[in-house]
């Protein structure tokens, strides 16, 4: 079946503007991740959905970073005003129900801040 | 809170030879753990997972691993490697209490494999 797909591929942007990145999740999955891969830091979690809400937005790094889910399946993670420390991957993961359920992995967004 | 560390950022192996990466963990509560495998340019894929069943674990592409409470060790390991082995790889915990479940990586150790 379908995995999880994200859009686009790539990004470049300048400083300063916003940026969206969108995240389809497999279908039928509740749990929704977000996490960010850099070279200086490592994999890092962002923000975790549950089906529509997100209980758990502590790793976002600042309140430039927002992201929603709608109807449960796609979600967009918006960075505002953005800076070069914001370049990395963003990847996002579904699980079918959050807890230990294995994540499945999108290919990412790289993104690279001019 | 818990911690993950790999072991050797740059591991190298001749093809056919063992290949062992090294995880250890920290945690304060019974630890689920997992290893991902990372080719170039492409998402996290599951290699295989520890959720207190037992403690051997085996994965795909002939990988396992071994929990090991005492050693709070979680090293992958495959007999032989194969030149399509060569990857980064990512072992995890996953955070504990409620049903959040969010992943905590450890920095990931590249493997190359020479022919």
């Amino acid at each position: 079946g379908a995995g999880v797909s994200q859009s686009p591929s790539n990004k470049v942007t300048e400083k300063g503007k916003d940026v969206e990145l969108r995240c389809d999740p497999i279908s039928g999955h509740t749990a929704l991740y977000w996490y960010r891969q850099s070279l200086g830091q490592g994999l890092e979690f962002l923000i975790y959905f549950q089906g529509n809400s997100a209980p758990d937005k502590s790793g976002l790094p600042s309140d430039r970073f927002s992201a929603e889910r709608t109807g449960g399946s796609v979600s967009t993670l918006t960075i505002q005003r953005t800076q070069q420390e914001d370049s990395a991957v963003y990847l996002c993961a579904s699980s079918l129900d959050g807890g230990a359920d294995t994540q499945y992995f999108g290919p990412g967004t790289r993104l690279t801040v001019l | 809170a818990q911690s993950v560390t790999q072991l050797g950022s740059h591991v190298s192996v001749s093809e056919g030879a063992l290949v062992l990466l090294r995880c250890n963990y920290s945690s304060s509560v019974p630890p689920y753990l997992f290893w991902y495998v990372q080719y170039p340019n492409q998402g996290l894929q599951l290699l295989l997972k520890y959720t207190s069943a037992a403690t051997l674990v085996k994965g795909i592409n002939g990988f396992e691993a071994e929990f090991k409470k005492s050693e709070t060790s979680f090293h992958l390991t495959k007999p032989s490697a194969h030149m399509s082995d060569a990857a980064e790889y990512f072992c995890a915990v996953r955070r504990g209490g409620g049903s959040q479940g969010n992943l905590i990586f450890g920095k990931g150790t590249k493997l190359s494999v020479k022919p």
